[in-house]
C-alpha cells in the first residue's frame, strides 16, 4: 500500500530552527509538496520538490532525497506564526495526491 | 479573484437528512476535487474531476455523488447522512495534476459536517 510518514507533533523555540520530516512509500513518484494548515483554516502550499536536493524560499527551505523516499522541512528563525501543521504529500504514477497525516509544530517563546 | 469558494462553513445535520456542500473556482481550473479531514488522518479524496462532464472517485466516495456541469461549480451531495460522516470537508482545485509543473492545489475554506 501506499503510506506517508510524519511525526504527529513537534515543539520548538522562537528564533530557533525545525527541520520536519517525511518518509513515503507510493506507487512511483510526480513531486512532492509541503502545505501549512493553521487551525481552523485550509491548507497553503509551501513548497515542491521533483529533483532531488534543496529548495529554498526565504526562511523555509525543503530538501528531497527519491532514492530515499525521504523529504523534510526546515524552517529557520522561527516565529509565533509558524504554529501550524506541516502537511506532505506526494503524487503518484497515476497524479493522484497521497497525504500525511500532518506534523502539529508548537511554537513556544 | 475569489480563488475556491465554498459553502456553508458550518452545517449540523441528523442522520438520514440530505444536503450539499457547493464549491466553486474562477480559476478557469480543470481539476477539482473533494477532500475530507478527519483528526489524526491525512486528507482523504472523496471524489474529483478533470473537467466539466467528468468525474471519477477517489479513496473514499460512497454515501456521496458529486457532479460538474460547468468548469466553475462542483458541488459534494450527501445522500443519507450519517454520524461517520461528521468530519471537516475541503474542496480544492488546480490545473491538470497530469501535466507539467506543480500544479498547486488552491482550496476553499471549508465546510465543517456534524451528523448527529
Amino acid at each position: 500500500g501506499q503510506n506517508i510518514d510524519q511525526p504527529t507533533e513537534m515543539t520548538a523555540t522562537e528564533g530557533a530552527i525545525v527541520q520536519i520530516n517525511c518518509t513515503y512509500q507510493t506507487s512511483g513518484f510526480n513531486g512532492l509538496f509541503w502545505y501549512q494548515q493553521h487551525a481552523g483554516e485550509a491548507p497553503t502550499f509551501l513548497s515542491y520538490n521533483v529533483l532531488d536536493g534543496l529548495e529554498e524560499k526565504g526562511r523555509f527551505s525543503s530538501f528531497l532525497s527519491r532514492s530515499k523516499g525521504y523529504s523534510y522541512l526546515l524552517l529557520k528563525e522561527l516565529q509565533m506564526k509558524d504554529s501550524a501543521s506541516y502537511l506532505c504529500a506526494v503524487r503518484d504514477s497515476n497524479y493522484q495526491l497521497i497525504w500525511g497525516a500532518g506534523t502539529k509544530l508548537i511554537i513556544k517563546p | 479573484n475569489a480563488g475556491v469558494t465554498q459553502t456553508p462553513k458550518f452545517q449540523v445535520l441528523k442522520t438520514g437528512q440530505s444536503m450539499t456542500l457547493q464549491c466553486a473556482q474562477d480559476m478557469n481550473h480543470e481539476y477539482m476535487s473533494w477532500y475530507r479531514q478527519d483528526p489524526g488522518m491525512g486528507l482523504r479524496l472523496i471524489h474529483y474531476s478533470v473537467g466539466a462532464g467528468i468525474t471519477d472517485q477517489g479513496e473514499v466516495p460512497n454515501g456521496y455523488n458529486v457532479s460538474r456541469s460547468t468548469t466553475e461549480d462542483f458541488p459534494l451531495r450527501l445522500l443519507s447522512a450519517a454520524p461517520s460522516q461528521t468530519s471537516v470537508y475541503f474542496c480544492a482545485s488546480s490545473y491538470l495534476q497530469s501535466s507539467s509543473g506543480a500544479n498547486v492545489l488552491t482550496f476553499g475554506a471549508g465546510s465543517r459536517l456534524t451528523v448527529l
